[in-house]
């Protein structure tokens, strides 16, 4: 079954500190894998888009991560910010064209 | 360029009624996706439109569809309104080409009472 989890649900950190969202997919076959960041009461937006043979994309403070053989991918944010407060959503790509979204992972970040 | 609009932003309606709710993607896109999300199940796919017709569909029932038009603006209707249809509807548009980003729209929140 193609599934997409993330983990933890939510998270909360101060602010300034780092944090490390985690995704794993059962989706094949793979096309990409894409981050988003959704604010409350606002439509995703994309940070990132890796295909199968990238390792590392970074956009500014956030860095993703994937690992296809493993099928899992990260997302680091930085030393972060109260803007940063949102849901950070995974959403895996099969070669359809057809998207697998996770239920996302709920930041907090706190001053 | 203007992003993505959905109208309405804010719909209350009753059990049984139908709804309709429009998308406007960017200048120069031809394929609109919609999408719900719910607290419970996140973003479950609806269905894409590209060049007027229906290319993906998504695992809804019938009382879930949708058309687009000539100028890729399109609309989503769902019928015989029921409590679990309370969401928010969001609709993206992209290019059209596979793996061309897509791009949200802010989506209409439907409260279904």
């Amino acid at each position: 079954k193609n599934q997409v989890e993330q983990s933890p649900q939510s998270l909360i950190i101060l602010e300034g500190k780092n944090c490390t969202l985690q995704c794993n997919y059962t989706v094949s076959p793979f096309s990409n894998l894409r981050w988003y960041k959704q604010d409350t009461g606002r439509g995703p937006v994309s940070l990132t888009i890796m295909t199968f043979s990238e390792n590392t994309k970074s956009n500014g403070r956030y860095t993703a991560t994937l690992d296809a053989d493993t099928k899992q991918s990260s997302l680091h944010i930085t030393a972060s910010q109260l803007s940063d407060s949102a849901s950070y959503i995974c959403v895996v790509s099969k070669n359809t064209d057809k998207l697998i979204f996770g239920t996302g992972t709920r930041l907090q970040v706190f001053p | 360029k203007a992003g993505v609009t959905q109208t309405p932003r804010y719909l209350i309606k009753t059990r049984g009624q139908q709804v309709t709710l429009s998308c406007s993607p960017i200048s120069g896109h031809r394929s609109v996706s919609w999408y719900q999300q719910t607290p419970g199940q996140g973003l479950q796919f609806l269905f894409e439109y590209f060049s007027e017709t229906q290319r993906n569909k998504g695992n809804f029932p019938g009382r879930f569809s949708g058309r687009q038009f000539s100028n890729s603006r399109s609309e989503m209707n769902v019928s015989t309104l029921e409590l679990g249809d309370s969401a928010l509807y969001l609709c993206a548009s992209s290019l059209g080409d596979r793996g061309d980003e897509q791009y949200f729209g802010p989506g209409t929140r439907l409260t279904v009472t």
